[in-house]
């Protein structure tokens, strides 16, 4: 079982791109959930779904969207790249409604020039 | 606000015994968790407590403390593996974790 897969591993984007950071899952987990963390900070939520066809925005969303149009997907955009978007990005899944532990991708580490 | 505080770095020996702490104060509590993160790679569970008290897995135990706001992970016959990074995640009202910025576990020979 694969568990939770990101792409790319790592990619550097000039400021004002847009970008697509990928994330699939075959725990047929109900939730999905996308992190930034950054030295000396905790993981923060950027968005979350819930269920397939729902999501919601986390602690940090301004600048990102998501989609969750299935169950295994849970792709993240930024539309328009900046600097302080620089981070490693870490997508998670768990069986419920976050009531269960979070299992987590490999991470997507990103720079943004 | 929400907030988890846990040290930032701590070192210990190999053979020995380290408690990590952490306190605190969130929108409701439904749940602590502990995970573990090696350098470069994804954060893996290890511990969750939603009741007061001791929770024990092999070399790891985790205590909790609603009342006071405190739980800590207890790590024994550290090993060199050991080395790592250790995140208190507190799943407040709404479901979400919250995280602190983790403990940088250093463990010498």
């Amino acid at each position: 079982t694969a568990g939770i897969t990101q792409a790319p591993t790592s990619q550097i984007l000039a400021a004002g791109r847009s970008m697509t950071l990928r994330c699939t899952q075959d725990m047929r987990h109900n939730a999905m959930y996308w992190y930034r963390q950054d030295l000396g900070l905790g993981l923060r939520l950027i968005h979350y779904s819930n269920t397939a066809g729902t999501t919601g925005k986390g602690e940090v969303p301004d600048g990102y969207s998501v989609s969750r149009a299935n169950t295994d997907d849970f792709p993240l955009t930024l539309a328009s790249a900046v600097p302080s978007q620089t981070s490693v990005y870490f997508c998670a899944s768990s069986d419920a409604d976050g009531s269960d532990e979070q299992f987590f991708g490999p991470g997507t580490r990103l720079t943004v020039l | 606000g929400q907030n988890i505080d846990q040290p930032t770095e701590m070192t210990a020996t190999e053979g020995a015994i380290v408690q990590i702490n952490c306190t605190y104060q969130t929108s409701g509590f439904n749940g602590l968790f502990w995970y573990q993160q090696h350098a470069g790679e994804a954060p893996t569970f290890l511990s969750y407590n939603v009741l007061d008290g001791l929770e024990e897995k092999g070399r790891f135990s985790s205590f909790l403390s609603r009342s006071k706001g405190y739980s800590y992970l207890l790590l024994k016959e550290l090993q060199m593996k050991d080395s790592a990074s250790y995140l208190c995640a507190v799943r407040d009202s709404n479901y979400q974790l919250i995280w602190g910025a983790g403990t940088k576990l250093i463990i010498k020979p």
